[in-house]
């Protein structure tokens, strides 16, 4: 079946630095990823969609400036959390979308992200 | 967007059958019927999908409804594993800008041995 990998699944770092995550279709070609962030106790909530070769397109009320979206190859998309602040401290998580109108989303194991 | 209904809780002893339901009266023709789960400190996991007809596989069964307002995933023998939370979405497949998945509250069930 169809695998998304996502690295770091854990990661730490200090307030005013930039952390990246990577996510990779790892059997199938995506064009198009998803990225969502997922507070204790909450639902996932989509913050960007990024098609492979072409600008990201954000929700509402999410800081494009603060979370840089690549997704520069048909298999790799990476989210960069900018000028990290302990409110950006979250449960980060791709999804990878297959051809078709019939084809499903897969998700990445997700990426705890902890500012101090 | 195409709104979703759950229940916020269910809970089932291990090896009965579980019901959850699914509210979705507002769904268009385009609209498929996704059902995702999602075990504490994951990311969702697939369960199963629909159009119009009822459909299993190895997980569950999604029994949908003939005027589609209303969907019901099916766990013929719950067990430990299958708690977590399960989601109920409406994917409007075929246009780009409206192809994605929105997650709302979904259900979390507990199995009890």
């Amino acid at each position: 079946g169809a695998v998304v990998s996502q690295h770091p699944s854990r990661v730490i770092c200090k307030s005013g630095t930039s952390v990246k995550i990577e996510c990779r279709s790892l059997d199938f070609q995506a064009t198009t990823m998803f990225w969502y962030r997922q507070f204790p106790k909450q639902s996932l909530m989509l913050m960007a969609t990024s098609n492979e070769g072409s600008k990201a397109t954000y929700e509402q009320g999410v800081e494009k400036d603060k979370f840089l979206i690549n997704h520069a190859s048909l298999t790799l998309s990476t989210l960069t959390v900018t000028s990290a602040h302990p409110e950006d401290s979250s449960f980060y998580i791709c999804s990878a979308r297959g051809v078709g109108a019939d084809y499903g989303y897969t998700f990445g194991s997700g990426t705890r992200l902890t500012v101090v | 967007d195409a709104k979703t209904t759950q229940p916020n809780s269910m809970e089932s002893n291990e090896e009965e059958p579980v019901h959850l339901p699914c509210n979705h009266s507002t769904i268009s023709g385009t609209d498929y019927i996704h059902w995702y789960r999602q075990l504490p400190s994951q990311g969702p996991e697939y369960v199963i999908h629909g159009l119009t007809s009822n459909v299993n596989n190895r997980m569950a069964s999604l029994a949908i409804a003939e005027d589609r307002k209303s969907s019901t995933l099916i766990l013929h023998r719950a067990t430990l594993r299958d708690a977590a939370v399960y989601y109920c979405i409406l994917r409007r497949a075929g246009s780009y800008n409206t192809d994605k998945l929105i997650f709302g509250t979904g259900t979390r069930l507990q199995v009890f041995p």
